[in-house]
């Protein structure tokens, strides 16, 4: 079945350390993205990525860094510059269509708690 | 910048009663618009979606939206509201015209149906 992969569902950083949120999609699709979920802040938008080998930052992307090697897979770092990194991580991806007017699918998320 | 705004952050209804969820768009041009649901720690799926081809818009569960460009609005709603619609909903607006395809949320609307 197609769809998107989020590894893994839970994940616990100490202070200081980076860590890495995997997302991988077989829906062949363009652009992905990575967003963060705080309660009572909706999503946030971190990176997103068109093609391969390029993105762009969204509206929150410090202390985060991202790379598409690959058009299924769009990993999200969270480094030690994150001062408050705890929350939901949700991955989704999009095919461009005719200007962008197609859905996004989501992943179903990992909730990242530093310790 | 493209952005949508959701107007009340806690909507309670009675089971059976009308649900209305009320989003507002910012753009220069109709947008792309849609309307998601996440059930608690999962990732998000479409209701409906708005592409310029009609301003009704019917979705899945019974949900549906009018576009309306004299008051920039998209609006979801349903006429009976059922137990299992208890969620949180969001309104996203995509980019148009451009070539990277940000898709924006709302701050996101919790629905608590009451029995």
């Amino acid at each position: 079945d197609g769809g998107i992969t989020q590894s893994p569902k839970y994940l616990f950083r100490k202070e200081g350390q980076n860590v890495t949120l995997s997302c991988e999609q077989n829906l062949n699709h363009d652009a992905m993205y990575w967003y963060r979920q705080d309660p009572g802040q909706g999503l946030r938008l971190i990176y997103y990525s068109q093609i391969v080998n390029d993105f762009q930052k969204g509206d929150i992307a410090e202390g985060y860094s991202v790379s598409r090697e690959k058009k299924e897979s769009f990993p999200l770092t969270v480094t030690s510059a994150q001062k408050n990194p705890t929350a939901f991580y949700l991955c989704a991806s999009r095919l461009q269509g005719a200007g962008w007017n197609t859905e996004a699918f989501f992943g179903q998320g990992t909730r990242l708690t530093v310790v | 910048a493209q952005s949508v705004t959701q107007l009340g952050s806690h909507v309670s209804v009675s089971e059976g009663a009308l649900v209305l969820l009320r989003c507002n768009y910012s753009s220069s041009v109709p947008p792309y618009l849609f309307w998601y649901v996440q059930y608690p720690n999962q990732g998000l799926q479409l209701l409906l979606k708005y592409t310029s081809a009609a301003t009704l818009v019917k979705g899945i569960n019974g949900f549906e939206a009018e576009f309306k460009k004299s008051e920039t609005s998209f609006h979801l709603t349903k006429p009976s509201a059922h137990m299992s619609d208890a969620a949180e909903y969001f309104c996203a607006v995509s980019d148009v015209g451009t070539s990277y395809g940000k898709l924006t949320f709302g701050q996101g609307t919790i629905l608590t149906v009451h029995p």
